[in-house]
Protein backbone atom coordinates (compact mmCIF):
# COMPACT_ATOMS: atom_id res chain seq x y z
CA UNK A 1 0.00 0.00 0.00
CA UNK A 2 1.79 3.25 -0.93
CA UNK A 3 -0.59 5.96 0.13
CA UNK A 4 0.45 9.34 -1.73
CA UNK A 5 2.66 8.96 -4.93
CA UNK A 6 4.27 12.09 -5.97
CA UNK A 7 6.50 12.64 -8.98
CA UNK A 8 9.39 14.00 -9.00
CA UNK A 9 11.25 14.50 -6.46
CA UNK A 10 13.12 16.78 -7.57
CA UNK A 11 13.01 19.49 -10.50
CA UNK A 12 15.09 22.49 -11.43
CA UNK A 13 13.03 24.71 -14.34
CA UNK A 14 14.43 27.45 -16.27
CA UNK A 15 12.42 31.07 -16.01
CA UNK A 16 9.15 30.35 -18.40
CA UNK A 17 9.28 26.66 -18.66
CA UNK A 18 6.50 24.42 -18.04
CA UNK A 19 5.64 20.99 -16.00
CA UNK A 20 3.14 19.05 -14.51
CA UNK A 21 3.34 17.34 -11.01
CA UNK A 22 1.80 14.31 -10.63
CA UNK A 23 0.14 12.56 -7.74
CA UNK A 24 -1.63 9.66 -7.36
CA UNK A 25 -3.13 7.75 -4.33
CA UNK A 26 -4.25 4.42 -3.77
CA UNK A 27 -6.46 4.62 -0.30
CA UNK A 28 -9.74 5.46 -2.35
CA UNK A 29 -9.84 9.06 -1.04
CA UNK A 30 -12.29 10.98 -2.67
CA UNK A 31 -10.43 14.46 -1.84
CA UNK A 32 -7.41 15.65 -2.90
CA UNK A 33 -4.80 18.69 -2.34
CA UNK A 34 -1.83 20.10 -3.88
CA UNK A 35 0.09 22.60 -1.25
CA UNK A 36 3.25 24.54 -1.15
CA UNK A 37 5.53 24.90 1.83
CA UNK A 38 7.93 28.21 2.09
CA UNK A 39 10.07 28.73 4.99
CA UNK A 40 8.00 30.70 7.71
CA UNK A 41 4.77 30.32 5.78
CA UNK A 42 3.83 26.66 6.71
CA UNK A 43 1.70 24.92 4.12
CA UNK A 44 -0.59 27.16 1.32
CA UNK A 45 -3.16 25.52 0.14
CA UNK A 46 -2.95 26.22 -4.04
CA UNK A 47 -6.00 23.95 -5.36
CA UNK A 48 -8.42 21.54 -4.04
CA UNK A 49 -10.66 18.64 -5.07
CA UNK A 50 -13.51 17.37 -3.03
CA UNK A 51 -14.02 14.72 -5.80
CA UNK A 52 -13.84 13.47 -8.78
CA UNK A 53 -14.43 16.04 -11.51
CA UNK A 54 -14.24 18.99 -9.31
CA UNK A 55 -11.62 21.48 -8.22
CA UNK A 56 -11.38 24.76 -6.70
CA UNK A 57 -8.76 27.53 -6.20
CA UNK A 58 -7.06 27.80 -2.75
CA UNK A 59 -5.31 30.56 -1.38
CA UNK A 60 -2.39 31.24 -3.71
CA UNK A 61 -4.08 29.35 -7.31
CA UNK A 62 -1.93 32.15 -9.48
CA UNK A 63 0.21 30.31 -11.88
CA UNK A 64 -1.26 26.83 -11.54
CA UNK A 65 -3.72 24.65 -12.78
CA UNK A 66 -4.87 21.27 -11.93
CA UNK A 67 -6.21 18.13 -13.00
CA UNK A 68 -8.00 15.15 -11.17
CA UNK A 69 -7.86 13.09 -13.96
CA UNK A 70 -9.89 10.43 -12.49
CA UNK A 71 -10.55 9.46 -8.52
CA UNK A 72 -6.64 8.34 -8.14
CA UNK A 73 -4.39 11.18 -9.89
CA UNK A 74 -4.51 14.81 -9.13
CA UNK A 75 -2.16 16.94 -11.00
CA UNK A 76 -0.69 20.02 -10.57
CA UNK A 77 0.87 22.55 -13.79
CA UNK A 78 3.02 25.37 -13.90
CA UNK A 79 2.23 26.32 -17.92
CA UNK A 80 5.16 29.39 -17.15
CA UNK A 81 7.46 28.71 -14.82
CA UNK A 82 8.88 31.94 -12.40
CA UNK A 83 11.57 32.22 -9.34
CA UNK A 84 8.51 32.94 -6.90
CA UNK A 85 7.24 29.39 -7.80
CA UNK A 86 10.42 27.71 -6.03
CA UNK A 87 9.52 25.96 -3.36
CA UNK A 88 8.67 22.38 -2.06
CA UNK A 89 4.99 21.08 -3.39
CA UNK A 90 3.31 18.93 -1.44
CA UNK A 91 0.24 16.76 -2.69
CA UNK A 92 -2.71 14.92 0.19
CA UNK A 93 -5.73 13.28 0.56
CA UNK A 94 -8.43 12.06 2.38
CA UNK A 95 -11.31 9.80 2.57
CA UNK A 96 -14.91 12.06 2.65
CA UNK A 97 -15.48 13.30 5.86
CA UNK A 98 -14.84 16.61 7.91
CA UNK A 99 -13.13 14.39 10.99
CA UNK A 100 -10.66 12.41 8.46
CA UNK A 101 -7.31 13.08 8.60
CA UNK A 102 -5.20 14.00 5.42
CA UNK A 103 -2.30 11.92 4.06
CA UNK A 104 0.63 13.34 2.53
CA UNK A 105 3.10 12.41 -0.31
CA UNK A 106 6.88 12.77 0.29
CA UNK A 107 7.01 16.30 -1.50
CA UNK A 108 8.46 18.08 -4.37
CA UNK A 109 11.02 19.69 -3.84
CA UNK A 110 11.17 22.44 -7.35
CA UNK A 111 13.76 25.24 -8.26
CA UNK A 112 13.11 27.81 -11.47
CA UNK A 113 16.10 29.65 -11.97
CA UNK B 1 -13.18 31.92 8.00
CA UNK B 2 -11.27 29.11 9.64
CA UNK B 3 -7.83 29.56 10.97
CA UNK B 4 -5.01 28.48 13.02
CA UNK B 5 -2.02 30.41 14.85
CA UNK B 6 1.04 28.72 16.03
CA UNK B 7 2.61 32.13 17.80
CA UNK B 8 5.66 30.00 18.58
CA UNK B 9 8.50 29.90 15.52
CA UNK B 10 10.36 27.68 17.64
CA UNK B 11 10.57 25.91 20.69
CA UNK B 12 13.36 24.31 22.66
CA UNK B 13 13.63 21.17 25.43
CA UNK B 14 15.89 19.77 27.02
CA UNK B 15 15.65 15.99 26.68
CA UNK B 16 13.54 14.19 29.26
CA UNK B 17 11.48 17.83 30.43
CA UNK B 18 7.73 18.29 29.01
CA UNK B 19 7.25 20.06 26.30
CA UNK B 20 4.26 22.55 24.76
CA UNK B 21 3.26 23.09 21.16
CA UNK B 22 0.95 25.94 21.00
CA UNK B 23 -1.83 26.43 18.70
CA UNK B 24 -4.95 28.76 18.59
CA UNK B 25 -8.15 28.47 16.07
CA UNK B 26 -10.49 30.68 14.93
CA UNK B 27 -13.67 28.91 13.54
CA UNK B 28 -17.33 29.68 13.31
CA UNK B 29 -18.89 26.39 15.14
CA UNK B 30 -17.46 23.46 16.37
CA UNK B 31 -13.84 23.08 15.61
CA UNK B 32 -12.50 20.29 13.95
CA UNK B 33 -8.53 20.24 14.57
CA UNK B 34 -5.35 18.01 13.91
CA UNK B 35 -1.66 18.13 14.43
CA UNK B 36 0.60 16.89 12.24
CA UNK B 37 4.91 16.29 12.14
CA UNK B 38 7.45 16.84 9.76
CA UNK B 39 10.84 15.42 9.51
CA UNK B 40 13.80 16.86 7.47
CA UNK B 41 13.03 16.21 3.69
CA UNK B 42 9.36 14.15 4.32
CA UNK B 43 5.61 14.57 4.52
CA UNK B 44 4.08 15.33 6.89
CA UNK B 45 2.52 12.71 9.30
CA UNK B 46 -0.65 13.11 11.28
CA UNK B 47 -0.54 12.75 15.05
CA UNK B 48 -3.76 13.37 16.29
CA UNK B 49 -7.04 14.97 15.77
CA UNK B 50 -10.06 16.35 17.64
CA UNK B 51 -13.38 16.65 16.93
CA UNK B 52 -15.55 15.96 19.79
CA UNK B 53 -15.75 14.52 23.35
CA UNK B 54 -12.64 14.72 25.84
CA UNK B 55 -10.78 17.80 26.12
CA UNK B 56 -7.01 15.70 26.19
CA UNK B 57 -6.86 13.81 23.11
CA UNK B 58 -4.09 10.59 22.51
CA UNK B 59 -1.84 10.50 19.79
CA UNK B 60 1.35 8.72 17.94
CA UNK B 61 4.61 8.89 19.88
CA UNK B 62 3.63 9.50 22.86
CA UNK B 63 1.83 13.17 22.07
CA UNK B 64 -1.43 14.23 23.44
CA UNK B 65 -3.06 17.43 23.11
CA UNK B 66 -5.50 19.56 24.93
CA UNK B 67 -8.37 21.10 23.80
CA UNK B 68 -9.70 24.31 25.28
CA UNK B 69 -12.90 25.94 23.78
CA UNK B 70 -12.66 29.07 26.24
CA UNK B 71 -9.50 30.11 25.34
CA UNK B 72 -9.88 28.39 21.65
CA UNK B 73 -6.72 26.20 21.95
CA UNK B 74 -5.26 22.83 20.72
CA UNK B 75 -1.99 22.86 22.57
CA UNK B 76 0.42 19.73 21.47
CA UNK B 77 1.87 18.12 24.78
CA UNK B 78 3.98 15.45 25.62
CA UNK B 79 5.28 14.54 29.21
CA UNK B 80 8.98 13.85 28.63
CA UNK B 81 10.51 15.09 25.09
CA UNK B 82 13.44 12.78 23.48
CA UNK B 83 15.78 13.77 21.11
CA UNK B 84 13.91 12.03 18.15
CA UNK B 85 10.94 14.65 18.69
CA UNK B 86 13.33 17.25 16.96
CA UNK B 87 11.05 18.14 14.11
CA UNK B 88 8.63 20.81 12.51
CA UNK B 89 4.69 20.55 13.87
CA UNK B 90 1.90 21.97 12.12
CA UNK B 91 -1.47 22.92 13.68
CA UNK B 92 -4.49 22.51 11.02
CA UNK B 93 -7.91 23.26 10.70
CA UNK B 94 -11.12 21.69 8.51
CA UNK B 95 -12.99 24.21 6.71
CA UNK B 96 -16.64 23.92 7.62
CA UNK B 97 -18.30 26.50 6.54
CA UNK B 98 -21.09 26.03 3.80
CA UNK B 99 -19.71 26.72 0.57
CA UNK B 100 -16.93 26.30 -2.03
CA UNK B 101 -14.43 25.66 0.86
CA UNK B 102 -16.47 22.86 2.53
CA UNK B 103 -13.83 20.35 3.66
CA UNK B 104 -10.65 22.47 3.12
CA UNK B 105 -7.64 21.39 5.36
CA UNK B 106 -5.81 24.99 6.81
CA UNK B 107 -2.57 24.89 8.60
CA UNK B 108 -0.34 27.24 10.47
CA UNK B 109 2.86 28.32 9.60
CA UNK B 110 4.23 25.31 12.01
CA UNK B 111 6.80 25.21 14.74
CA UNK B 112 10.61 24.15 14.93
CA UNK B 113 10.78 21.81 18.10
CA UNK B 114 14.42 21.28 19.23
CA UNK B 115 15.26 18.61 21.75
CA UNK B 116 18.58 19.09 23.40
CA UNK B 117 20.28 16.21 25.29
Amino acid sequence: NAGVTQTPKFQVLKTGQSMTLQCAQDMNHNSMYWYRQDPGMGLRLIYYSASEGTTDKGEVPNGYNVSRLNKREFSLRLESAAPSQTSVYFCASNRQGAGTEAFFGQGTRLTVV
Amino acid sequence: AQSVAQPEDQVNVAEGNPLTVKCTYSVSGNPYLFWYVQYPNRGLQFLLKYITGDNLVKGSYGFEAEFNKSQTSFHLKKPSALVSDSALYFCAVRDLDRGSTLGRLYFGRGTQLTVWP
